[in-house]
């Protein structure tokens, strides 16, 4: 069975400096990893994904993930956080089992960016 | 605006009642799925139908069932309500059963039991 631990509920930061929310995995098969990112109020939004290939991974808003497969990890860093940057951040695993596949989810990571 | 659209937004009912979750999912998208989000115990995967059939289940009880339709929206039917299925409650929905995909969320269904 797979699972993921994300190791802080809550990250407090100022403004501009940099972040890193901690995300690890275990899985027995190959997997595919996410981060979804969850604005108050609203659903979760992707914010990047790995697959396969090259193991840093960007999204359009500055975040990155690098996966490390032999410390079975997925951290999300971001050089610079803005304001708007506050929102719970979740890592979840994804495999391939059986003809489908599950998402798998940390309990999330809190971003709390104040000036 | 994910696409995913799900109904109501709010809903509140007593112990022992029975209540339906709709969601309609991303237009051509056959997967979706269920999940419920609670602070004890985060995200949890529920269930999951493809093309109007079971695919794979999680973490639901038994007094919990979902069924997908011909037109691929789906209902969560949710019977003998406890204090404890006071949750979020979102759909999910993607294109293929790929374990790659994408899911793209709904905003959610908060229910509160009381």
């Amino acid at each position: 069975a797979q699972s993921v631990t994300q190791l802080d509920s809550q990250v407090p930061v100022f403004e501009e400096a940099p972040v890193e929310l901690r995300c690890n995995y275990s899985s027995s098969v190959s997997v595919y990893l996410f981060w979804y990112v969850q604005y108050p109020n609203q659903g979760l939004q992707l914010l990047l994904k790995y697959l396969s290939g090259s193991t840093l991974v960007e999204s359009i808003n500055g975040f990155e993930a690098e996966f490390n497969k032999s410390q079975t990890s997925f951290h999300l860093r971001k050089p610079s956080v803005h304001i708007s940057d506050t929102a719970e951040y979740f890592c979840a695993v994804s495999d391939w089992n059986s003809g489908y596949s599950t998402l798998t989810f940390g309990k999330g990571t809190m971003l709390l960016v104040s000036p | 605006d994910s696409g995913v659209t799900q109904t109501p937004k709010h809903l509140i009912t007593a112990t022992g009642q029975r209540v339906t979750l709709r969601c309609s999912p991303r237009s051509g998208d056959l997967s979706v799925y269920w999940y419920q989000q609670s602070l004890d115990q985060g995200l949890q995967f529920l269930i999951q139908y493809y093309n109007g059939e079971e695919r794979a289940k999680g973490n639901i009880l038994e007094r919990f069932s979902a069924q997908q339709f011909p037109d691929l929206h789906s209902e969560l039917n949710l019977s003998s309500l406890e204090l404890g299925d006071s949750a979020l409650y979102f759909c999910a929905s993607s294109g293929t059963l790929g374990g790659g995909d994408i899911q793209y969320f709904g905003a959610g269904t908060r229910l509160s039991v009381l």
